[in-house]
């Protein structure tokens, strides 16, 4: 069943303490991305990645952090230095551009993170 | 400075009628733009894509429209039903493959 996996869909943390959101792909997708979503709020790219062991900033990825070491995966570390950390986080994938094909983007079902 | 402009106020139609929503943006040369449909608590779902050499796309009731000399993109849903009624998110992506959004609008179609 192939898809884009987002866990936990619920996480709780205290303030100052350091977060990893989980991404898994298992659809051969090249370019896998990050954003925040707030409420009533349209999508902010913090992080997106187009090739494994290479990333790039997005438009708000003060406070975050992220790796690619495996094709499928891309995990978004929330730090202490995110001041505002509580939102909703969507993860996405796609084919790279250059592939043949359209480049639509699959979203997993997202993450909402509370810091209390 | 770069935007995605979509008009931030709720669209309400009634159901039969054709909804059209707005996406205007600024200072960006996307190779392609999409519309995805967003409901709550929900990763939004793709819909339909129209590359920079097009100017129109058509996916059963769903049509796109896309001027890249106006930098905007029109998009109808024709025959409206309330099953339509959720957030419709614009989104272009660049050479780089970033892909980046709009604001979204919410429409309501009311029987």
């Amino acid at each position: 069943d192939g898809g884009i996996t987002q866990s936990p869909k619920y996480l709780f943390r205290k303030e100052g303490q350091n977060v990893t959101l989980s991404c898994e792909q298992n659809l051969n997708h090249d370019a896998m991305y990050w954003y925040r979503q707030d409420p009533g709020q349209g999508l902010r790219l913090i992080y997106y990645s187009q090739i494994v062991n290479d990333f790039q900033k997005g438009d708000i990825a003060e406070g975050y952090s992220v790796s690619r070491e495996k094709k499928e995966s891309f995990p978004l570390t929330v730090t202490s230095a995110q001041k505002n950390p509580t939102a909703f986080y969507l993860c996405a994938s796609s084919t790279a551009r250059d592939r043949v094909g359209d480049t639509e983007a699959f979203f997993g079902q997202g993450t909402r993170l509370t810091v209390v | 400075s770069q935007k995605i402009e979509q008009n931030s106020e709720a669209l309400n139609i009634q159901e039969g009628k054709t909804a059209t929503l707005t996406c205007n943006y600024t200072n960006y040369s996307p190779a392609y733009l999409q519309w995805y449909r967003q409901d709550p608590g929900r990763g939004p779902v793709f819909l339909l894509l129209i590359r920079e050499n097009e100017k129109e796309k058509r996916k059963e009731r769903l049509k796109v429209t896309f001027d890249t000399t106006l930098k905007q993109s029109l998009f109808h849903i024709t025959a409206s039903q309330p099953a339509d009624s959720a957030t419709y998110l614009c989104a272009l992506l660049l050479d780089t493959d970033k892909l980046i959004f709009g604001t979204g609008t919410r429409l309501q179609v009311f029987p």
